[in-house]
């Protein structure tokens, strides 16, 4: 199985601020990377796919990038809307893991 | 406009079943391949099993093989995860999603539908 390893675990952060998570990989995974946002008792959204490209209807802020093992997630200039845990996962085959998550806190 | 309806969660007991079924709509149902994710309370997402648009294709987390199945019903645009032998660890909130074409995004979700094994 491919094992995905986040970091950090936990982040506290301003509004205004640049932030960076990033998301390794076991092995090889090419573009297969999916980063998701998730709030309290919702559902995850998809905000970026394919290592780099946007999901209809998610800020520019955030940006996605990587291929093979290493990927990142950059959101520019924090809002308060986006302080959330953030996942990555893999799509390249199955099982289709999830990193453990990065929760966004407000400094 | 997507969607994606979970049902049947509930209190079930150590050893017992229970069946999610998850109705889509708003898209060709039959086109796409589909998840269950589950997430423990407090805890990360956790990948369940996949099956492919026509359901040839289906595969699990080793934490649920041989106790879990997962079908669909594409003249009925639903997906179902039929859940036995269920264990305390089990408890969670199940979601279904949608896997996209290309890079096979999970591109919509579920609200989800929350599994408690408990006696």
């Amino acid at each position: 199985d491919i094992q995905m390893t986040q970091s950090p675990s936990s982040l506290s952060a301003s509004v205004g601020d640049r932030v960076t998570i990033t998301c390794r990989a076991s092995q090889s995974i090419s573009r297969y990377l999916n980063w998701f946002q998730q709030k309290p008792g919702t559902a995850p959204k998809l905000l970026i796919y394919a290592a780099s490209s946007f999901q209809s209807g998610v800020p520019s802020r955030f940006t996605g990038s990587g291929s093979g093992t290493d990927f990142t997630l950059t959101i520019s200039s924090l809002q308060p809307e986006d302080f959330a845990t953030y996942y990555c996962q893999q799509t390249y085959n199955t099982p289709r893991t999830f990193g453990q998550g990065t929760k966004l806190e407000i400094k | 406009e997507v969607q994606l309806v979970e049902s049947g969660g509930g209190l079930v007991q150590p050893g017992g079943s229970l069946r999610l079924s998850c109705a889509a709509s708003g898209f060709i149902f039959s086109s796409y391949e589909m998840n269950w994710v589950r997430q423990a309370p407090g805890k990360g997402l956790e990948w369940v099993s996949y099956i492919s648009s026509s359901g040839t294709a289906i595969y699990y987390a080793d934490s649920v093989q041989g106790r879990f199945t997962i079908s669909r019903d594409n003249a009925k645009s639903s997906l179902f995860l039929q859940m036995n032998s269920l264990r305390a660890e089990d408890t969670a909130t199940y979601y279904c999603a949608r896997e996209g074409a290309g890079y096979n995004p999970f591109d919509y979700w579920g609200q989800g539908t929350l599994v408690t094994v408990s006696s």
